[in-house]
């Protein structure tokens, strides 16, 4: 099956500076990898997601990025703000007749420090 | 108000003692599953339902059981609770994801499970 591998496990930068999550996957049929934000004690949103047939996608301060040949992807986020502490995840999977299943990283704790 | 809602949102429980977890959904998703969460470990899937009365299990399906009996309701059974299922537990759910667009998955508030 598919196996995620997320780097680093925790994370602190300034509040301004950029932080970069990377995450690479084993199984070369996945084909659609989200991230997840998880803030202390909610549960895990959405909040930015990319397609094998695109190279990056962006959305205001996040962007994610991948290479399907290095079977890598990763989520950039600029200007950090404080509210952007919290645990993130990437996930990968192979969409298509009928498969939904996500195999999640195991996590990046994200500190902004004001 | 789209939601997958989650109850008990805290469990604390002794070893043997059957429960049951339950999911519901008010958005007519098709696809719904049940993760764990601990400590480093990540989110990691117990059992998944693709449609009513259709269940398969996930990476962790050891100790669990699901049905899946009603479109929006995907309960979640421990029949003997065992220390090591001490855990947070979130329900998903998803619509069916078509070629044009991705669909993202709806998390329930979580279960804090304690099993002493």
């Amino acid at each position: 099956g598919e196996n995620v591998e997320q780097h680093p496990s925790t994370l602190s930068v300034q509040e301004g500076d950029s932080a970069v999550i990377k995450c690479t996957y084993s199984d070369s049929a996945s084909n659609y990898f989200p991230w997840y934000k998880q803030e202390l004690g909610k549960r895990p949103q959405l909040i930015i997601d990319i397609r094998s047939n695109v190279g990056e996608k962006k959305d205001q301060r996040i962007a994610v990025t991948l290479n399907k040949t290095a079977k890598h992807f990763s989520l950039h986020i600029t200007e950090t703000q404080p509210e952007d502490s919290a645990v993130y995840f990437c996930a990968a999977s192979r969409r298509g007749a009928g498969s939904y299943q996500l195999t999640f990283g195991k996590g990046t704790k994200l500190s902004v420090i004001p | 108000e789209a939601q997958v809602t989650q109850n008990p949102r805290y469990l604390i429980t002794v070893t043997g003692k059957k429960l049951t977890v339950t999911c519901s959904q008010n958005m007519n998703h098709e696809y719904m599953s049940w993760y764990r969460q601990d400590p480093g470990l990540g989110l990691r899937q117990i059992y998944y339902s693709m449609n009513v009365e259709v269940t398969d299990k996930g990476d962790v399906p050891e100790g669990y059981k699901v049905s899946r009996k009603e479109k929006r309701n995907f309960p979640l059974i421990l029949e003997s609770p065992s220390p090591n299922q001490t855990s947070l537990y979130f329900c998903a759910s998803q619509t069916y994801f078509d070629r044009v667009s991705a669909h993202e998955q709806y998390f329930g508030p979580g279960t804090r499970l304690t099993v002493t």
